[in-house]
């Protein structure tokens, strides 16, 4: 089946610690991006990359990293540097063809920091 | 900037009523729009969207939507409710030729039987 996956569905992390998040999509899509959903503010983006070996940075990337190695993967890093790390990441991708392309979402992971 | 607005971040509606969930935008240019649906601990998926067109559009699951550009609004709406429509509802832009998804806050659906 194509879709995206996303691992672990749960992580738990200690203060202090990185930790690095698994997006994979076997769309064959060019474009990928990580959002943060917070309960009531709906989901803001961390980073998205339109094409391998390069990504931006969205609206609330401080504290995280991304890389894009592979066009089907997309893993995303939780720093030490992130302040409120816990929340619930989306990962999704889509056809990058300039137009109103539509992005399809995986399961996601929630982060718990103790 | 795009901004949206989506009024009320709690609906009730009873099992076979008319479910309307408000969306408003900001923009002066019509940008793209959708709708996305989220049940507890998954990811979104697409309920309808609108690029350019006719203004009603209809989605998966009996919902639609239409794009009133005078009130720059995109609201969601079902005739009739059903228990499995219980989820929380997104509506987001895409200003047009960009490759970036603006979200409201979302509204939590709630049926009640």
């Amino acid at each position: 089946d194509g879709g995206i996956t996303q691992s672990p569905k749960y992580l738990f992390r200690k203060e202090g610690q990185n930790v690095t998040l698994s997006c994979e999509q076997n769309l064959n899509h060019d474009a990928m991006y990580w959002y943060r959903q917070d309960p009531g503010q709906g989901l803001r983006l961390i980073y998205y990359s339109q094409i391998v070996n390069d990504f931006q940075k969205g609206d609330i990337a401080e504290g995280y990293s991304v890389s894009r190695e592979k066009k089907e993967s997309f893993p995303l890093t939780v720093t030490s540097a992130q302040k409120n790390p816990t929340a619930f990441y989306l990962c999704a991708s889509s056809i990058f063809q300039g137009l109103s392309d539509t992005q399809y979402f995986g399961p996601g992971t929630r982060l718990t920091v103790l | 900037a795009q901004s949206v607005t989506q009024l009320g971040s709690h609906v009730s509606v009873s099992e076979g009523a008319l479910v309307l969930l408000r969306c408003n935008y900001s923009s002066s240019v019509p940008p793209y729009l959708f709708w996305y649906v989220q049940y507890p601990n998954q990811g979104l998926q697409l309920l309808l969207k609108y690029t350019t067109g006719a203004t009603l559009v209809k989605g998966i699951n009996g919902f639609e939507a239409e794009f009133k550009k005078s009130e720059t609004s995109f609201h969601l709406t079902k005739p009739s409710a059903h228990m499995s429509d219980a989820a929380e509802y997104f509506c987001a832009v895409s200003p047009q030729g960009a490759q970036k998804l603006v979200f409201g806050q979302g509204t939590r659906l709630t049926i009640n039987p």
